[in-house]
């Protein structure tokens, strides 16, 4: 059980186009669900923290214009990097847990983004 | 501020050695506790966790885990490394009624055939 999944994979853009990456949770509830970047050979970096039906909880120094989050539902949550740059490229990283506080944190696949 | 540390980055080990890798936090009240892996090319994978009770936690392929309140601790531990153990790991820390995980840099376990 406790299966995240992402999609896409992988995908590649153009700079100044908006890219949208999608977690679902499969087979629980998702109360919670969280957005990290991975750089190479480095730890997870927290963006944000998503709980369903509220705003979304950004953490310092990550934008939140730039980088959309929506939870619209307790097994769904998007993340829409807007007007991405070669910066931007990175490894995107979600995760969701259920229930309250200090539970498990069960993490997607990843999506890899590369901004041409 | 909290924080998660891991002491070894990098571990090259040959096959049978027993392996401990260390996790230490710095948080004064309830902490629960994870080790993550990640083998190459896959995603992050709950290796064990703690919550209360036993503070020797057992995960999932001979891995265990102590905590150790006075130390501040929760080190990995397996008794015999194989091939397929070589992976990143990270430790993280999730404190009181925060939701978010605090994490490790992560250690870089390579086990030599």
């Amino acid at each position: 059980g406790a299966v995240v999944s992402q999609h896409p994979s992988r995908v590649i853009c153009k700079s100044g186009t908006s890219v949208k990456i999608e977690c679902r949770s499969l087979d629980f509830q998702a109360t919670t669900m969280f957005w990290y970047r991975q750089f190479p050979k480095q730890s997870l970096m927290l963006m944000a923290t998503s709980n369903e039906g509220s705003k979304a909880t950004y953490e310092q120094g990550v934008e939140k214009d730039k980088f959309l989050i929506n939870h619209a539902s307790l097994t769904l949550s998007t993340l829409t990097v807007t007007s991405a740059h070669p910066e931007d490229s990175s490894f995107y990283i979600c995760s969701a847990s259920q229930g309250r506080p200090g539970t498990t944190q069960y993490f997607g696949p990843g999506t890899r983004l590369l901004v041409l | 501020a909290q924080s998660v540390s891991q002491h070894n980055h990098h571990v090259i080990l040959s096959e049978a050695a027993s392996l401990e890798l260390g996790c230490n936090y710095s948080y004064g009240g309830t902490v629960n506790l994870f080790w993550y892996v990640q083998y190459p090319g896959q995603h992050l994978q709950l290796l064990l966790k703690y919550f209360s009770g036993d503070p020797l936690v057992k995960g999932i392929k001979g891995f265990e885990a102590e905590f150790i309140k006075s130390k501040f601790s929760f080190n990995l531990r397996k008794p015999s490394v194989q091939w397929s153990d070589t992976a990143e790991y990270f430790c993280a820390v999730n404190a009181g009624n925060n939701r978010k995980l605090i994490w490790g840099l992560g250690t870089s376990l390579a086990v030599n055939p």
